[in-house]
C-alpha cells in the first residue's frame, strides 16, 4: 500500500491563483519531500520538511506537515503556466541512505 | 556540480529480447544509486537501489536485474522483455555531498515492449 498518498488527484486553476496539494502517510517518518515532474521528464526535488519542522518555504512555496495528522500540504503561490506538472510527496522512515516512498501525485494544470 | 546520464532516451524492444539501461553519474563520489519504474499516470515504483559497487537491492521479484560495476554507474537489465515491462524507466541517486535524503534524478528512458 502507498505510505503517500495525494488529493486532489488533479487540480486545474488560472494562472495568479494559488493552488493546494495535500499528502496523507500512514507511519511516522524523517522527513517528507515534495518534487516536481514535467510531462515526460525526470522529477525535480523541490524542498524537504523534516519530522520536527511544521512549515516551510522555498520561493513561491509552502510546505506545511502536521506529524500528529500524518499530513502535508504543498501551497503554490501565484501560479505560473510553467507550474504545469504532476507533483509527488515522498517519504523517508529511516535514517540516512533511507529509501523514499513516493505517493501517486497530482496533476496540476495552470491555464493562463 | 553534479549531473546524472540516462540512455537512451526511447526504446522500442520486442517481446522476448534482452534489455540494458545505462545510467551514470558525474561530480560526486559513493552515491546511492535507484532505479525506478513510471506506469503511465503512476507514482513511482523503486525496483533496485545500491550503496555501493557490487552492492545491489531489489524491491520487487520481476524478470529485471541490476548491476553496478563502477561507483557511478548503475545499469538495469533483463534477459527476456514482458509487456508488463512497458514503462518510464527513472535512475536517481543521493547522498556524497548533497546529503542522503533528497534524490536527484535523471531524464527517463521511455521504453515499448511490443
Amino acid at each position: 500500500s502507498q505510505q503517500g498518498e495525494e488529493d486532489p488527484q488533479a487540480l486545474s486553476i488560472q494562472e495568479g491563483e494559488n493552488a493546494t496539494m495535500n499528502c496523507s502517510y500512514k507511519t511516522s517518518i524523517n522527513n517528507l519531500q515534495w518534487y516536481r515532474q514535467n510531462s515526460g521528464r525526470g522529477l525535480v526535488h523541490l524542498i524537504l520538511i523534516r519530522s520536527n519542522e511544521r512549515e516551510k518555504h522555498s520561493g513561491r512555496l509552502r510546505v506545511t506537515l502536521d506529524t500528529s495528522k500524518k499530513s502535508s500540504s504543498l501551497l503554490i503561490t501565484a501560479s505560473r503556466a510553467a507550474d504545469t506538472a504532476s507533483y509527488f510527496c515522498a517519504t523517508v522512515i529511516g535514517g540516512a541512505n533511507s529509501k523514499l516512498t513516493f505517493g501517486k501525485g497530482i496533476t496540476l494544470s495552470v491555464r493562463p | 556540480s553534479q549531473t546524472i546520464h540516462q540512455w537512451p532516451a526511447t526504446l522500442v524492444q520486442p517481446v522476448g529480447s534482452p534489455l540494458s539501461l545505462e545510467c551514470t553519474v558525474e561530480g560526486t563520489s559513493n552515491p546511492n544509486l535507484y532505479w525506478y519504474r513510471q506506469a503511465a499516470g503512476r507514482g513511482l515504483q523503486l525496483l533496485f537501489y545500491s550503496v555501493g559497487i557490487g552492492q545491489i537491492s531489489s524491491e520487487v521479484p520481476q524478470n529485471l536485474s541490476a548491476s553496478r560495476p563502477q561507483d557511478r554507474q548503475f545499469i538495469l537489465s533483463s534477459k527476456k522483455l514482458l509487456l508488463s515491462d512497458s514503462g518510464f524507466y527513472l535512475c536517481a541517486w543521493s547522498g556524497g555531498k548533497k546529503g542522503s535524503y533528497e534524490q536527484y534524478f535523471g531524464p527517463g528512458t521511455r521504453l515499448t515492449v511490443t
